[in-house]
């Protein structure tokens, strides 16, 4: 039972560099989600899909992208990297947008640097 | 606006001490809320939950409507509850509901 699953587990890119964070669940859930984790900062969301075929945007999009590919996964794009984007990422599911008694399954997370 | 605050980025106790971890939200209506934890380069973990009333790990968190607050307690600290944690009001809104984390707080339990 993997749960979610967040490839790759570590990533340098240089600024202005892109590359697409994958996500995978195995739970049926039908929303997903995007954190980063900053020092100081705690989690903030950067988008989430409610359900297969929607996605929204969070806290902090700007210099992302996300495409919800199928019920199972949720990509996050970097169009051209920048250091300040040098975070850890979480995807998160739940079974759905308001099943928030069942709790957020989170990823193991990508830790991006940008140099 | 919603919001949640952790007043402690640092609490540092002894093993077998008390430890309070506080939490206060701001938000019109009745949000459910949970206690993440994050041991050192691991996941999150949902710690525990307030509508199902458990106590996870010897852990306890009551919510207080009038002081908006979701104290996360323990009544003897242990060195394995060192980790990172994290207050996390799910507010409901529109269309959408969201998970809004606080900044956490870094308990770090002494031998």
């Amino acid at each position: 039972n993997a749960g979610v699953t967040q490839t790759p587990k570590f990533q340098v890119l240089k600024t202005g560099q892109s590359m697409t964070l994958q996500c995978a669940q195995d739970m049926n859930h039908n929303s997903m989600y995007w954190y980063r984790q900053d020092p100081g900062m705690g989690l903030r969301l950067i988008y989430y899909s409610a359900s297969e075929g929607t996605t929204d945007k969070g806290e902090v999009p700007n210099g992302y992208n996300v495409s919800r590919l199928n019920k199972r996964e949720f990509s996050l794009r970097l169009e051209s990297a920048a250091p300040s984007q040098t975070s850890v990422y979480f995807c998160a599911s739940t079974p759905g947008p308001f099943r928030a008694n069942y709790g957020y399954t989170f990823g193991s997370g990508t830790r991006l640097t940008v140099v | 606006a919603q919001r949640v605050t952790q007043p402690e980025k640092l609490l540092s106790v002894f093993k077998g001490a008390p430890v309070e971890l506080k939490c206060n939200y701001s938000y019109s209506g009745s949000p459910e809320l949970f206690w993440y934890v994050q041991y050192s380069r691991q996941r999150l973990q949902l710690l525990l939950r307030h509508i199902s009333r458990e106590s996870i790990k010897g852990f306890t968190a009551d919510l207080n409507k009038g002081e908006t607050s979701f104290h996360l307690k323990k009544p003897f600290a242990q060195e394995e509850d060192s980790a990172m944690y994290y207050c996390a009001p799910f507010f409901y809104g529109g269309s959408q509901g969201n998970l809004i984390f606080g900044k956490g707080t870094k308990l770090s339990v002494k031998p």
